[in-house]
């Protein structure tokens, strides 16, 4: 059971690049998330997902998009790539909105971009 | 909106000791979950303890309790016999369920705690 995996664990990007951060949980989970943490900070909400074929932007969704095509993957994207997207990235899922906040959380992504 | 503040940006603790870290948060809804969660230098969040709203009785979890106080808003964490490996950062973090939630947590700032030997 691997929980859930995100990749890449780091990468530099150029300003202006675009890139995918994935993630993939094999739970079954119905409810994914994707967080920021920037550094010394706490972690906020970008966008979310109930279910495949549903999204929602969370609390700080500017410069990305998200899908949800399956219930196992919920790719994050990055288009044009600026230095305020340098944070370490954190997808997570739960089974429901009654998982009482027991998210399982991938290991992060941590993105710089120059 | 709801928000949740951690006003000890740092603390540390010598090993086998006592520590508490406060988190108070800010609602107008009854019915919530609290919860603390555990950021190692590994950077994996780990889930410490979680308290229902609903419940007077505060949560323990082995060395980790919570003082629960719904009035003033307040859910602290106790360590206690304090180990190295308790060394990370925690973060305080809230949810309301119910119809429409999506078990969106907000999280605070976070504390960074220091366990010496």
């Amino acid at each position: 059971n691997a929980g859930v995996t995100q990749t890449p664990k780091f990468r530099i990007l150029k300003i202006g690049q675009s890139m995918t951060l994935q993630c993939t949980q094999d739970m079954n989970h119905n409810y994914m998330y994707w967080y920021r943490q920037d550094p010394g900070m706490g972690l906020k909400l970008i966008y979310y997902s109930v279910g495949a074929g549903i999204t929602d932007k969370g609390e700080v969704p500017n410069g990305y998009n998200v899908s949800r095509s399956t219930t196992e993957d919920f790719p994050l994207r990055l288009e044009l790539a600026a230095p305020s997207q340098t944070s370490v990235y954190f997808c997570a899922s739960s089974y429901s909105d009654r998982d009482l906040g027991g998210y399982t959380f991938g290991s992060g992504t941590r993105l710089t971009v120059v | 909106a709801q928000t949740v503040t951690q006003s000890q940006p740092e603390m540390s603790v010598q090993e086998a000791e006592t520590v508490t870290l406060s988190c108070t948060y800010d609602t107008s809804e009854n019915n919530y979950y609290l919860f603390w969660y555990k950021q190692p230098p590994s950077r994996q969040m780990i889930l410490v303890i979680r308290q229902e709203a609903y419940k007077q009785q505060n949560a323990t979890e082995n060395r980790f309790s919570v003082n629960f106080q719904k009035a003033a808003k307040s859910f602290s964490l106790k360590i206690s016999d304090s180990q190295l490996g308790d060394t990370a950062m925690y973060f305080c973090a809230f949810m309301t369920p119910g119809p429409g939630n999506t078990g969106k947590l907000i999280f605070g700032q976070g504390t960074t705690l220091q366990v010496k030997p």
